[in-house]
């Protein structure tokens, strides 16, 4: 059971380039989201995904674009990189714990500098 | 809204308890608490419920005053191994994605 996989790692974009964060996760959750966490700050939602097919804007979705072609997939784009976007990105998926109750499996984030 | 956590960072000893504390000004249905490690991704330690819950992991408890629209997370006899980032997350509703708003985090620091 690898989890939520995240990938790249580590990124260099230079302004106006674009790439494709990916997020795959294996344990059939039907919930997935994006957050990007900024020096010293909190997770801001990006994106977020109830199920295939199913996507919509979290807080902060200005130049990010999402989809979830499968229920394993759920890449985040960057279509015109902005220094604004230099942050650290998490990708997560939710499962139950019963009774109305939900945690969090975090992968272990994408480093992306815009310079 | 962001949640409020306070404090923002604190420094304890072996042994010493801490408390934070999270702070809403919406009606709350859930809080999540996480633990991040420089470099790493969170982890999660425990969700609470409406009606005033108390939960515990190991030697971390937390409580849910709903009327207050507040969480406090509890760290008895502090481990070095506690050191982290601890952020708490609050939902507003019961819907079954539960859409988490998380605060700025509190650091936390355990010097032997």
């Amino acid at each position: 059971n690898a989890g939520v996989t995240q990938t790249p790692k580590f990124r260099i974009l230079k302004i106006g380039q674009s790439m494709t964060l990916q997020c795959t996760q294996d344990m059939n959750h039907n919930y997935m989201y994006w957050y990007r966490q900024d020096p010293g700050m909190g997770l801001k939602l990006i994106y977020y995904s109830v199920g295939a097919g199913i996507t919509d804007k979290g807080e902060v979705p200005n130049g990010y674009n999402v989809s979830r072609s499968t229920t394993e997939d759920f890449p985040l784009r960057l279509e015109l990189a902005a220094p604004s976007q230099t942050s650290v990105y998490f990708c997560a998926s939710s499962y139950s714990l019963g009774q109305g109750r939900y945690g969090y499996t975090f992968g272990s984030g994408t480093r992306l500098t815009v310079v | 809204q962001q949640p409020v956590q306070s404090p923002q960072a604190v420094i304890l000893r072996e042994g010493e308890d801490a408390v934070i504390n999270c702070s809403s000004s919406k009606a709350l249905y859930s809080v999540h608490w996480y633990r991040q490690k420089h470099g790493e991704a969170p982890v999660f330690l425990m969700i609470l419920l409406k009606g005033g819950e108390q939960k515990g992991h190991e030697k971390i408890s937390a409580s849910f005053n709903e009327k207050k629209q507040q969480s406090s997370l509890y760290l008895t006899a502090s481990q070095l191994s506690y050191s982290g980032t601890y952020f708490c997350g609050t939902a507003t509703n019961s819907g079954g994605y539960q859409k988490v708003t998380f605060g700025t985090g509190t650091k936390l620091q355990v010097i032997p």
